[in-house]
């Protein structure tokens, strides 16, 4: 069964830009994603669907802020010009038959 | 605009069953997959089950499987979750997402509610 593997924790300074990372476990490199956002608080809001060659397909009003990319079996999602409320709960998501996996997620904290 | 609210939500002691609702509206409801996803306290997302837009065809998670049913009634736009025998590590809040596009359950979340809270304790 496939396995997302995230970092618990990541920060940055209000303005910049971070890279957060997914990564498939062995044998599920070719598998598409998709990143949710998790304010504190509220419910979890998808933010883009993620294949393996990289091409993503962003929610309803996601801003341009967001991007992703891909490299072999990492996933990545890319937030450039960090604001407040970007401050949240970040999870990766794939999908199968009867089946649907999050990673871990990671916590980004701005600073 | 897809909206989903759930409900049902509540204490309840360990054993006991509880029934949350999700009804949702914006969308053509019987043509979409929807799963609940469950977040316990300081942890992250975990999918709990799932069904297909027809109702014909459900999952659950290993965790939940024998003790919770997903079903649907397409008639009035509303998902529920049945849950017997509940436990402790039940205990989380509750969401509804939706399926994206007419892709039954294999597919990813692109729409979620606000969730309900379910709290098992005695």
């Amino acid at each position: 069964q496939v396995v997302l593997t995230q970092s618990p924790s990541a920060s940055a300074s209000l303005g910049a830009s971070v890279k957060l990372t997914c990564t498939l476990s062995s044998g599920h490199s070719t598998y598409a994603i998709a990143w949710h956002q998790q304010q504190p608080e509220k419910g979890p809001r998808y933010l883009m669907r993620l294949n393996s060659g990289g091409s993503h397909t962003k929610g309803d009003g996601i801003p341009d802020r967001f991007s992703g990319s891909s490299s072999g079996a990492e996933r990545y999602l890319t937030i450039s010009s960090l604001q407040s409320e970007d401050e949240a709960d970040y999870y990766c998501q794939t999908w199968g038959t009867g089946i649907q996996v999050f990673g871990g997620g990671t916590k980004l904290t701005v600073l | 605009e897809v909206q989903m609210l759930e409900s049902g939500g509540g204490l309840v002691q360990p054993g006991g069953s509880l029934r949350l609702s999700c009804a949702a509206s914006g969308f053509t409801f019987s043509n979409y997959g929807m799963s609940w996803v469950r977040r316990a306290p300081g942890k992250g997302l975990e999918w709990v089950s799932g069904v297909s837009g027809s109702g014909d065809n459900t999952y659950y998670a290993d965790s939940v499987k024998g003790r919770f049913t997903i079903s649907r009634d397409n008639s009035k736009n509303t998902l529920y979750l049945q849950m017997n025998s509940l436990r402790a590590e039940d205990t989380a809040v509750y969401y509804c997402a939706k399926g994206y596009g007419l892709s039954g359950t294999n597919t990813y979340f692109d729409d979620w509610g606000q969730g309900t809270l379910v709290t098992v304790s005695s």
